[in-house]
């Protein structure tokens, strides 16, 4: 059974700080998605990373993948109020079609 | 460019009831549809997902059931709604397999 494991699941930080949020993952797949969630609405897509080594970087965001480690990471630099929210991650386990979200980081930042 | 349109935003049922929720895609063809459910305070789970007209795939056993009628449009059904059907639904949409997943505004579903 895929798993996919968020740590941790509850952020609280200052503005300016910088952070990490880590996503383990249980299979070999080399494709992992990252997701943005407002409080009572929907998921938007931030990162799609699709390869080993993969980093993607959008503003104070980026994303990283080690496929070895099965194991994406997302850092906050210099985080701002704007970036409070929950971020998921989501990993494929070789399907072609479905995805598999871990439960989410609530990050709450405090100015 | 593609949209995805999910109806309605919300909706209070009494249990028991019957449920139909709908989603349609446009601006793009043969697109991958899904269905999840998203509990207060917690991830997401996959409850359908569909990858051709009346090709329909089943993730968790439950009393909701899911049509594809049409190529975009996505349908969420239940003949009698527990209580424990309550929820955040949301629909969504992909092109390809390494593509990510986009989704719908979502319907905010209370049991009452």
């Amino acid at each position: 059974e895929l798993k996919v494991e968020q740590n941790p699941l509850f952020l609280s930080m200052q503005e300016g700080k910088n952070y990490t949020i880590y996503c383990n993952y249980s299979t070999t797949s080399d494709r992992l998605y990252w997701y943005r969630q407002d409080p009572g609405k929907s998921l938007e897509s931030l990162f799609v990373l699709l390869s080993n080594g993969a980093v993607k970087q959008e503003g104070r965001l980026m994303a990283s993948l080690d496929t070895k480690a099965r194991l994406s990471t997302l850092h906050i630099t210099a985080a701002v109020h704007d970036l409070s929210a929950t971020y998921f991650c989501a990993e494929s386990g070789g399907s072609n079609y479905k995805l598999t979200f871990g439960k989410g980081t609530l990050l709450t930042v405090n100015p | 460019s593609q949209t995805i349109h999910q109806w309605p935003a919300t909706l209070v049922q009494p249990v028991g009831s019957p449920l139909s929720l709908e989603c349609t895609v446009e601006g793009t063809s043969n697109p991958n549809l899904y269905w999840y459910r998203q509990a207060a305070g917690r991830g997401l789970q996959l409850l359908f997902y569909s990858i051709g007209i009346d090709q329909i795939s089943s993730e968790v056993p439950q009393n909701l059931s899911a049509s594809r009628p049409q190529d975009r449009q996505f349908i969420l059904s239940s003949k009698k709604l527990l209580l424990s059907d309550s929820g955040f639904y949301l629909c969504a949409w992909s092109a390809y397999s390494n593509q990510p997943q986009h989704f719908g505004d979502g319907t905010r579903l209370s049991i009452l």
